[in-house]
């Protein structure tokens, strides 16, 4: 059974850090492409961030860009986020989420609250 | 760069026929897949339709998904409606120059 597990979330003040964690289980994570998905609260779903299965090739959406790192580690079967510089507006539950198009399997979140 | 625009919200009665559309603002329909996900309240999103009409294992098929290019638009179709069905669906599509887009989000009430 496919399973992602998000951890490190919590609250952290505008300009703090937070490094989120995702773990994968049940399938070959160094064969697929993963990403990180957010959802503001009582908004809708945005991408994030995408990167490639090797970690060759990565992507952000222009929110982040410059502020968030997305990498990931083959041999723990884990994805990361290094989230910088953080503002209110990032304030979200954030998700990592397995494919490349399309995203066929979804964590099931960690809250991120940016407040001071 | 395009957008997919959904209805806000839309709601039915069990045992019912629904239908919500995702039209893409520019650019064909037809030129990237589009995947449905379903979101229940207080829960992670879901796929019900994957590459435009694909249905995971395990979704019903209840659940159907379509694309028409004189609209411009995709659809998710959900027949014999469920007081389970009710949650927020969002269509999603990608393109090589915007990447990864989702529109904004149907909320589903079943009454």
């Amino acid at each position: 059974e496919v399973q992602l597990v998000e951890s490190g979330g919590g609250l952290v003040q505008p300009g703090g850090s937070l490094r989120l964690s995702c773990a994968a289980s049940g399938f070959t994570f160094s064969s697929y492409e993963m990403n990180w998905v957010r959802q503001a609260p009582g908004k809708g779903l945005e991408w994030v961030s995408y990167i490639s299965s090797s970690g060759s090739t990565i992507y952000y959406a222009d929110s982040v860009k410059g502020r968030f790192t997305i990498s990931r580690d083959n041999a723990k079967n884990s994805l990361y986020l290094q989230m910088n510089s953080l503002r209110a507006e990032d304030t979200a539950v954030y998700y990592c989420a397995r494919g490349p198009t399309g995203f066929d399997y979804w964590g099931q979140g960690t809250l991120v609250t940016v407040s001071s | 760069n395009f957008m997919l625009t959904q209805p806000h919200s839309v709601s039915e009665s069990p045992g019912k026929t629904v239908t919500i559309s995702c039209t893409r603002s520019s650019g064909s329909i037809a030129s990237n897949y589009v995947q449905w996900y379903q979101q229940r309240p207080g829960s992670a999103p879901t796929t019900v339709i994957y590459e435009d009409n694909q249905r995971p294992s395990g979704v019903p098929d209840r659940f159907s998904g379509s694309i028409d290019s004189s609209s411009n638009s995709a659809s998710l179709t959900i027949s014999g409606l469920k007081t389970e069905d009710e949650a927020d669906y969002y269509c999603q599509s990608y393109d090589s120059s915007i990447l990864w887009v989702f529109g904004g989000g149907t909320k589903l009430t079943v009454l």
